[in-house]
């Protein structure tokens, strides 16, 4: 299976824009990239994910490089609330021959720490 | 709307025992996975239904099992349990492919 590389940490200050890098050099060309993130004691929140071109929704704007083998999350005014484990991953496909479904597991990383300092 | 309901929240049992978690996915979502956590592994992959189906199983032994009813609902059962086995067990919801998936609260599961 495809996988993730992150970096372990990150730190930023409040208001200023953050960029969280993710490597997947071994995606295949119909994996979805997802980003979500955990604060402790929670499960996981959904941040943003695409295919080939860029996102972008309230929350976050997602980079997807052109060979689609890494990726850049931007959080464009971080807060105290944004502190989380932020999580690259991958929905690897497989096609379903018999029945002609696709179904599709997420791939979990060991995730960036993210600091956000007043 | 209702989002994605795990329970019990928190379940202590002995070696040996056998467990069943139970997920409620929100309304409308027929795929639903699980997955467990540690500190050491992360996030792992167990499996995923879809219109109760398994389609596809992660790489964990025979003694993790799952099941999809019509109305959407899993549970997930672990058999003979290990000290290891403890972990937060979490489920994801999703429409489908290539939609955002939706976690619960997880269930912690302590094995004494």
């Amino acid at each position: 299976d495809a996988k993730t590389t992150q970096p372990n940490s990150m730190e930023s200050n409040e208001e200023e824009p953050v960029h969280l890098p993710c490597n997947h050099s071994t995606i295949s060309g119909t994996d979805y990239i997802h980003w979500y993130r955990q604060l402790p004691s929670q499960g996981p929140e959904y941040v943003i994910h695409g295919l080939t071109s860029n996102v972008n929704n309230r929350m976050a704007s997602l980079a997807i490089a052109e060979d689609r083998k890494s990726s850049t999350l931007i959080l464009h005014r971080a807060t105290l609330r944004d502190a989380a484990v932020y999580y690259c991953t991958l929905e690897l496909f497989k096609l379903r021959i018999a029945g002609g479904t696709s179904y599709g597991k997420l791939t979990f990383g060991q995730g960036t720490i993210l600091t956000v300092h007043p | 709307k209702a989002g994605v309901t795990q329970t019990p929240r928190y379940l202590i049992k002995t070696r040996g025992q056998q467990v069943t978690l139970s997920c409620s996915p929100i309304s409308g979502h027929r795929s639903v996975s699980w997955y467990q956590q540690t500190p050491g592994q992360g996030l792992q992959f167990l499996f995923e239904y879809f219109s109760e189906t398994q389609r596809n199983k992660g790489n964990f032994p025979g003694r993790f099992s799952g099941r999809q009813f019509s109305n959407s609902r899993s549970e997930m059962n672990v058999s003979t349990l290990e000290l290891g086995d403890s972990a937060l067990y979490l489920c994801a919801s999703r429409v489908g492919r290539g939609t955002e998936a939706f976690f619960g609260q997880g269930t912690r599961l302590t094995v004494v």
